[in-house]
């Protein structure tokens, strides 16, 4: 079955880049997409590419999709504190309601 | 900005209880989707639903669970007999587009 996966844990200094990757095995795949989690909270969809682009920007962040690999990263540039939160990786294939999430990265963001 | 909302935030019951989670879908949105998480685990897709029926369901959604739309605008989750293993949080998703599925701030169930 589909399998995401992502390193657990990423600490970073404050202004410095946050480089969050994810892998998955869905070849199938059409969305993946980039969720935020801060404590106690609920799920916030942050970006999302279809699997026919290889880069989308939204202003700090960059997301990049190597389809071959099967890699997808996420970077945030100037990474604040407030960008403190567990992010997930989730991918949906097309024809399917679901989505697969991974386990989920939590950054830390050193002030 | 519109949002999906949940009801309770928390619930705690005994097990064996039965126990009715409320979801308030973005109100012109067409899909509605529970997931669950416990603690420490992924996120999983337990069961979508679409013009008042089941379109797809997980292993997990099994004959203990349920949903309905009992009156158009809420969206429900029940559980008939919970277990301890259902403990968790259980989160609402509804979505208009193909692509983009919003997600509430959950609910988090314990059960004792």
């Amino acid at each position: 079955g589909e399998d995401v996966e992502q390193s657990l844990f990423l600490s970073v200094r404050e202004g410095d880049s946050s480089v969050i990757n994810c892998t998955y095995t869905d070849s199938s795949s059409t969305y993946l997409y980039w969720y935020k989690q801060e404590p106690g909270a609920g799920l916030q969809l942050l970006t999302y590419i279809f699997s026919n682009m290889d880069m989308k920007q939204d202003q700090r962040l960059t997301v990049l999709l190597n389809k071959k690999d099967k890699h997808l990263s996420l970077r945030i540039a100037d990474t604040q504190t407030g960008d403190s939160a567990i992010y997930f990786c989730a991918e949906k294939a097309g024809g399917y309601q679901k989505v697969t999430f991974g386990t989920g990265t939590k950054l830390q963001v050193i002030p | 900005e519109p949002e999906v909302t949940q009801t309770p935030s928390h619930q705690v019951t005994q097990m064996g209880q039965e126990v009715i989670l409320r979801c308030v879908p973005i109100s012109n949105h067409l899909y509605f989707y529970w997931y669950r998480q416990i603690l420490g685990q992924k996120v999983e897709f337990l069961v979508s639903f679409y013009n008042n029926e089941i379109s797809e369901k997980s292993e997990i959604f099994d004959d203990q669970f349920s949903v309905e739309r009992p009156d158009g605008s809420n969206f429900t989750l029940k559980i008939r007999s919970t277990k301890l293993e259902d403990s968790a949080m259980y989160f609402c998703a509804t979505r208009l587009s193909q692509e983009t599925q919003y997600f509430g701030p959950g609910t988090r169930l314990l059960v004792l």
